[in-house]
């Protein structure tokens, strides 16, 4: 299986700031990485797709980028309402793996 | 507007099985794929396996080979996950997830609990 690895593992960030996520895969998955955004109690949103494409009704301020083995999720101003944790997934191999999360807080 | 409907919160026996759907309205149900996905308590993401309805073709993740069955009933637009052999370790919310690859899963069902407890 492809080990996807994120870091941090934990965040803590102010309203405004810019954010990186950074996700690491074992091997190249070329560009097909996903992230995902998943509040508390609720079901996961997709937010990029194809590592860098902006799922349809996501804010302009989250972007991704990258591609072979490293990717990384960008919020260009923090709001409040990005309180969550951030998933990334490969979808390369047929036996698509999770990277273990992000937990994003606000200072 | 797409939605993926899933079944009741279960609460199991270990080495019992649950049998979890997840129907597609509001869109075509053989254009994509599902995924299931599941998440412990106080856990990660973790894929369980995909089945393409149009074709019946499954994958599964290695760790849940032999104890998961995807079904699809297209006359229904309804998808199942059948896992067997419950262990208290198997206690996650369940997700239904459209597919669709490289594009991702851009639709996710509410989730289902299952508990196995004794």
């Amino acid at each position: 299986d492809i080990q996807m690895t994120q870091s941090p593992s934990s965040l803590s960030a102010s309203i405004g700031d810019r954010v990186s996520i950074t996700c690491r895969a074992s091997q190249t998955v070329t560009h097909y990485l996903n992230w995902y955004q998943q509040k508390p109690g609720q079901a996961p949103i997709l937010l990029i797709y194809g590592a860098s494409s902006l799922q349809s009704g996501v804010p302009s301020r989250f972007s991704g980028s990258g591609s072979g083995t490293d990717f990384t999720l960008t919020i260009s101003s923090l709001q409040p309402e990005d309180l969550a944790t951030y998933y990334c997934q490969q979808s390369y191999s047929t036996q698509y793996t999770f990277g273990q999360g992000t937990k994003l807080e606000i200072k | 507007q797409v939605q993926l409907v899933q079944s009741g919160a279960e609460m199991k026996k270990p080495g019992s099985s649950v049998k979890v759907s997840c129907k597609t309205s509001g869109g075509p149900f053989d254009s994509s794929s599902i995924s299931w996905v599941r998440q412990a308590p106080g856990h990660g993401l973790e894929w369980i396996g995909g089945i393409t309805p149009l074709t019946g073709t499954t994958t599964y993740a290695q760790k849940f080979q032999d104890r998961v069955t995807l079904t699809a009933d297209e006359s229904t637009s309804t998808a199942y996950m059948e896992l067997s052999t419950l262990r208290s370790d198997d206690t996650a919310a369940y997700y239904c997830a459209r597919d669709w690859g490289a594009s991702g899963c851009d639709k996710w069902g509410q989730g289902t609990l299952v508990t196995v407890s004794s």
